[in-house]
């Protein structure tokens, strides 16, 4: 069946634009999660949504990155007024219910994220 | 202490080796384990699940001592294929938040 699908699979963007990254999970899968991974560096986590809520924004680095997940299904992960410092891979990944803990995640191609 | 801490490495082995790597976690009640691998420039990709008994896949063992907070994954005949980052991952539990270390490095060589 299919996996996780993230669009683009690049995106290059001047400083100051805003973004919009989406990611498609496996069907099924009611957790979804965003990660942001720099050049040589490990994972990084953003947010993680339950359904289409998020219990845990922690990871957002900043009031410049938001994320909303309709129908159980899309996510989007937007990030406003990019600096260069946002330059990374965005991973999105998804697993089955939150409840079944040893689920796991299963992870798309990422978005490959170039400010300029 | 980082919740979930791996020596980066790199592990540069000969073909044909043995190569074990292990990974501390400072929670005592988390309740699931990972290994991944992520090749260069990809996404991480499931190895297998850690099972409390152990459990073998092929020629990979994983292995967890909830005492010393730990697991292990031991790589027995490496191949030139193998090289790549082992992703450990600890979830807590709870709404299944997990936790990524930052990966060991392995480079088989010929």
């Amino acid at each position: 069946g299919a996996g996780v699908s993230q669009s683009p699979s690049n995106k290059v963007t001047e400083k100051g634009k805003d973004v919009e990254l989406r990611c498609d999970p496996i069907s099924g899968h009611t957790a979804l999660y965003w990660y942001r991974q720099r050049l040589g560096q490990g994972l990084e986590f953003l947010i993680y949504f339950q359904g289409n809520s998020a219990p845990d924004k922690s990871g957002l680095p900043s009031d410049r990155f938001s994320a909303e997940r309709t129908g159980e299904s899309v996510s989007t992960l937007t990030i406003q007024r990019t600096q260069q410092e946002d330059s990374a891979v965005y991973l999105c990944a998804s697993s089955l219910a939150a409840t079944e803990v040893r689920q796991p995640q299963h992870f798309g191609d990422g978005t490959r994220l170039s400010i300029l | 202490r980082k919740e979930v801490e791996q020596d980066p490495g790199p592990f540069n082995v000969p073909e044909g080796a043995t190569v074990a790597f292990n990974c501390t976690y400072s929670n005592s009640a988390s309740q699931s384990f990972f290994w991944y691998r992520q090749d260069c420039r990809k996404e991480p990709k499931l190895l297998m699940s850690v099972y409390s008994s152990g459990n073998e896949d092929g020629r990979f063992t994983a292995q967890l001592n909830r005492a010393s907070q730990y697991i292990s994954l031991l790589i027995r005949d490496s191949k030139l294929s193998d090289s790549a980052t082992y992703l450990c991952v600890v979830n807590k539990g709870g709404y299944q938040k997990v936790t990524f270390g930052t990966g060991t490095k392995l480079q088989v060589i010929p």
